[in-house]
């Protein structure tokens, strides 16, 4: 099973819409999980950090996390088409490992 | 503020050929740094991790090496280049060892032909 495993996309949503996007993890142990978007050809960024069940809001986006089912999704609300990029979970390996991560989903804001 | 910067940002080698890559921050003392690894249908992989000066760890054996010859410096080589070896290279670095906030370089691609 691979450790973590997000759908490749493409997502495609109209611009407004919400975009949902999923992610699930094998390590029970893991403990921190982060969000990083990746623009065509640039490098990722941090967007968004979630360490406790629940949801996590910072702005348009919103962390969700289920330790129970290990999964872990991200809502982008009233899309952009600057939200148009990768987006990579990542989940610490353990307790405090070092941080693994899936091969992402691509995302699609059309104007 | 703090920065990082990586170079070169585009290589073209030939199998067997060397490689360097380096990675510089600015703005923080004693980062830890990272060499990850993207390569085409692949996810990000880790390669090498230091928490400081002539320390480092290697996540995957492979052809490459790392060096940590500052503190604020870190280097990726490679002796003789695999066609295996393309893909996009990333530096980043952290406040805390193995945490998730990872701040990144620019990245530098690396054909190997």
């Amino acid at each position: 099973q691979k450790e973590v495993e997000q759908n490749s996309g493409p997502l495609s949503v109209p611009e407004g819409a919400i975009a949902s996007l999923n992610c699930t993890y094998s390590d029970r142990g893991s403990q921190s999980f982060f969000w990083y978007r990746q623009y065509s050809g640039k490098s990722p960024e941090l967007i968004m950090s979630i360490y406790s069940n629940g949801d996590k809001e910072d702005g348009r986006f919103t962390a969700q996390l289920n330790k129970a089912s290990q999964y872990v999704s991200l809502l982008i609300r009233d899309s952009q088409p600057s939200d148009s990029a990768t987006y990579l979970c990542a989940v610490t390996r353990g307790s405090q490992g070092n941080l693994i991560f899936g091969k992402g989903t691509k995302l699609s804001v059309k104007p | 503020s703090q920065t990082i910067h990586q170079w070169p940002a585009t290589l073209v080698q030939p199998v067997g050929s060397p490689l360097s890559l380096e990675c510089t921050v600015e703005g923080t003392s004693n980062p830890n740094l990272y060499w990850y690894r993207q390569a085409a249908g692949r996810g990000l992989q880790l390669l090498f991790y230091s928490v400081g000066i002539g320390q480092i760890s290697s996540e995957v054996p492979q052809n490459l090496s790392a060096s940590r010859p500052q503190d604020r410096q870190f280097i990726l080589s490679s002796k003789k280049l695999l066609l295996s070896d393309s893909g996009f290279y990333l530096c980043a670095w952290s406040r805390q060892v193995n945490t998730g906030e990872l701040f990144f370089g620019e990245g530098s691609r690396l054909t190997v032909l």
